[in-house]
């Protein structure tokens, strides 16, 4: 059974860090691309960021970007996101995501597993 | 990165049939064939209905179905029940970034 599970998250303040970690179960994480997605309190989701298989490809949201880096270890099963210059808008539950087939990268967009998620606070 | 636009709420009456639309561009919904559509019920993670423009995971009821048409995607729910109020949400590869999401329907059965 595939699993993922978030940790990490917590109360930090505005223009502090945070490291999210995403431990995956269940499949063969090496073979799949990976995503983090965002939900505020109340709202929609975000797509956060990807990445591939082997981490030679990266993308970004525009709201993230130069804020936070994904990667990922593939001898550990797990993913990282690690977000700095944190702001009140980033609060929201974090969570990871993938395609479970393997697939060109545009079809990568369509998240069939998912994870409960992490809560992140800014606030002071 | 805009949101993909979708109406803020449908609804209906338990076996009718509603269609959620949702609105990008030519950069996303509409030059491409990989849109999605997501259930998310409160407190729970999104669950995936509709891949790739049309196509349903394995599991997913017949009575929902995908379609585009320039830049504007639908997602029908045909025989409405109770189980289907939900949130939904759609989603496309975009070529600015990788991802975008829609603003999000709330369907209610009357």
């Amino acid at each position: 059974e595939v699993q993922l599970v978030e940790s990490g998250g917590g109360l930090v303040q505005p223009g502090g860090s945070l490291r999210l970690s995403c431990a995956a179960s269940g499949f063969i994480f090496s073979r799949y691309s990976m995503n983090w997605v965002r939900q505020a309190p109340g709202k929609g989701p975000e797509w956060v960021s990807y990445i591939s298989s082997s981490s030679d490809s990266i993308y970004y949201a525009d709201s993230v970007k130069g804020r936070f880096t994904i990667s990922r270890d593939n001898a550990k099963n797990s993913l990282y996101l690690q977000m700095n210059s944190l702001r009140d808008e980033d609060t929201a539950v974090y969570s990871c995501a993938f395609r479970g087939d393997i697939v060109v990268v545009p079809a990568a967009t369509a998240f069939d597993y998912w994870g409960q998620g992490t809560l992140v606070t800014v606030s002071s | 990165q805009s949101a993909l636009t979708q109406p803020a709420s449908v609804s209906g009456s338990p076996g009718q049939s509603i269609t959620i639309s949702c609105t990008g561009t030519s950069s996303d919904v509409g030059g491409y064939n990989y849109v999605s559509w997501y259930q998310q019920h409160p407190g729970k993670a999104p669950k995936l209905m509709i891949y790739e423009v049309s196509n349903r995971p394995s599991g997913v009821s017949n009575r929902f179905s995908g379609s585009k048409s320039g830049n504007t995607a639908s997602l029908t729910i045909s025989g409405l029940q109770a189980e289907d109020e939900a949130d939904y949400y759609c989603s496309s590869y975009t070529s600015t970034s990788f991802s975008v999401f829609g603003t999000g329907t709330k369907v209610t059965v009357l």
